[in-house]
């Protein structure tokens, strides 16, 4: 079945450090793919999204390219703020709209 | 447009309990789905309405249990609480197309004791 893998936290970083989180899935066809993000004590939020190989969503100084060949979503911030601090989750879609969640990865980033 | 509408916020409910959440979708959203989520598990997928049919349902204990209304409304059930039911329960709407985006509500925060 379709899974989601990504790297385990928590993440700590300085204000204005580069942000990679990894993120790989196991689907077959053409999934669409996401990065969501949960503020404390907030219901989650959608960051991104990508619906097809090579594919580049970004938002908010966040981005994420579709590589179907490794079949990655890796999230990237050039430089993080304080306020970016929260947990990302990254999920995939497939043409059933079976949605799958990967654990989530907690991001602290200290001033 | 008004997001996805999840009520009550908070509650607390002893074990033995049932509680019933209730969730609002987005206006013109025709799917709606439900999580738990937990420090320990995570995020965990409990079933999926459209069009007032359960389409899908994950691994849960038959004490969980949901409806849609005709208005695309849900609410889900949990009957004989658990302590380990305590957790934040998530829903989330979509127009179910093709790329499947949700958007999900501030969720229900349930405590059971």
């Amino acid at each position: 079945g379709n899974s989601v893998t990504q790297m385990e936290g928590p993440v700590t970083l300085s204000e204005e450090a580069f942000l990679t989180i990894n993120c790989t899935y196991t689907a077959t066809g053409y999934p669409s793919l996401f990065w969501y993000v949960q503020y404390p004590g907030e219901g989650l939020q959608l960051l991104l999204k990508a619906t097809k190989a090579d594919d580049k969503g970004s938002n908010k100084g966040f981005e994420a390219t579709y590589r179907k060949e490794t079949t990655s979503f890796h999230l990237e911030k050039g430089s993080v703020q304080v306020s970016d601090s929260a947990v990302y989750f990254c999920a995939l879609s497939d043409l059933n709209n079976d949605m799958r969640f990967g654990a989530g990865t907690r991001l602290t980033v200290k001033p | 447009k008004a997001g996805v509408t999840q009520t009550p916020r908070y509650l607390i409910k002893t074990r033995g309990q049932q509680v019933t959440l209730s969730c609002s979708p987005i206006s013109g959203h025709r799917s709606v789905s439900w999580y738990q989520q937990t420090p320990g598990q995570g995020l965990q997928f409990l079933f999926e309405y459209f069009s007032e049919t359960q389409r899908n349902k994950g691994n849960f204990p038959g004490r969980f249990s949901g409806r849609q209304f005709s208005n695309s409304r849900s609410e889900m059930n949990v009957s004989t609480l658990e302590l380990g039911d305590s957790a934040l329960y998530l829903c989330a709407s979509s127009l179910a197309d093709e790329g499947n985006t949700i958007y999900f509500g501030e969720g229900s925060w349930l405590t059971v004791v």
